[in-house]
């Protein structure tokens, strides 16, 4: 079974540009994560969608966080402009949907995209 | 608020020497608690879904239990092999969201 793909693996950039990332979740799996973690600190939940629709965002800094997943596969995350405060670890998840009512039980991360902002 | 605290947050131990790592929970309502091992560069992996207080699950050295306020991992006789950082996180009754503790790095010691 693949596991989740993300790309790239690191990224460096200056504070004020922007910076994509891309994950592609494990087939079958309707719902995906992405979690923010600083060094250090556990995961921070960032966004999560259930297929096409997002069912959290309440953790994105909207001014500058952005977040899609097309036809409810793949996923993006973009950060415009960047701040020193992003440099962190953007890790992607996916799991089962069983629905709102059922432990999501298992997530399945991939290795995540190393940001550093300069 | 719900919230979700581990300790300690670090652990060295020598090889065979057993211990225990503690995540204490407080939530409006807990769907489930969960057990991830993260090893330096890499996602987490999991290990256990606990869902009502007086259940254990094992694996290998590991062994998991919830009580009703926090959540303990017992790793008896630990190898080199286990040193990583131990993640807890909780999924709260009506909401789908996952929230992560901070993590107990283990380093274990030829």
């Amino acid at each position: 079974e693949a596991g989740v793909a993300q790309s790239p693996r690191y990224k460096i950039i200056e504070k004020r540009q922007s910076v994509a990332f891309w994950c592609n979740p494990i087939s079958g799996h309707a719902t995906l994560y992405w979690y923010q973690q600083i060094l250090g600190q556990g995961p921070k939940l960032l966004i999560q969608f259930q297929n096409n629709g997002v069912v959290d965002d309440s953790q994105l800094p909207k001014d500058r966080f952005s977040a899609e997943r097309l036809k409810g596969v793949d996923s993006t995350l973009k950060i415009q402009p960047a701040k020193l405060e992003d440099s962190a670890v953007y890790l992607c998840a996916s799991s089962l949907d069983r629905g709102k009512d059922h432990t999501n039980e298992k997530l399945f991360f991939g290795s995540g995209t190393q940001l550093s902002v300069l | 608020e719900d919230q979700v605290t581990q300790s300690p947050e670090a652990l060295r131990l020598q090889e065979g020497e057993s211990s225990s790592l503690n995540c204490s929970y407080t939530v409006s309502g807990l769907r489930g608690l969960f057990w991830y091992r993260q090893d330096p560069g890499k996602g987490p992996e999991f290990l256990f879904t606990l869902y009502s207080a007086g259940e254990e699950k094992e694996k290998e050295r590991l062994k998991a239990t919830l009580t009703k306020k926090e959540s303990f991992l017992h790793i008896t006789a630990p190898k080199p092999e286990d040193s990583a950082t131990y993640l807890c996180a909780v999924q709260v009754l009506g909401y789908q969201k996952v929230t992560f503790g901070t993590g107990t790095k283990l380093q274990v010691i030829p």
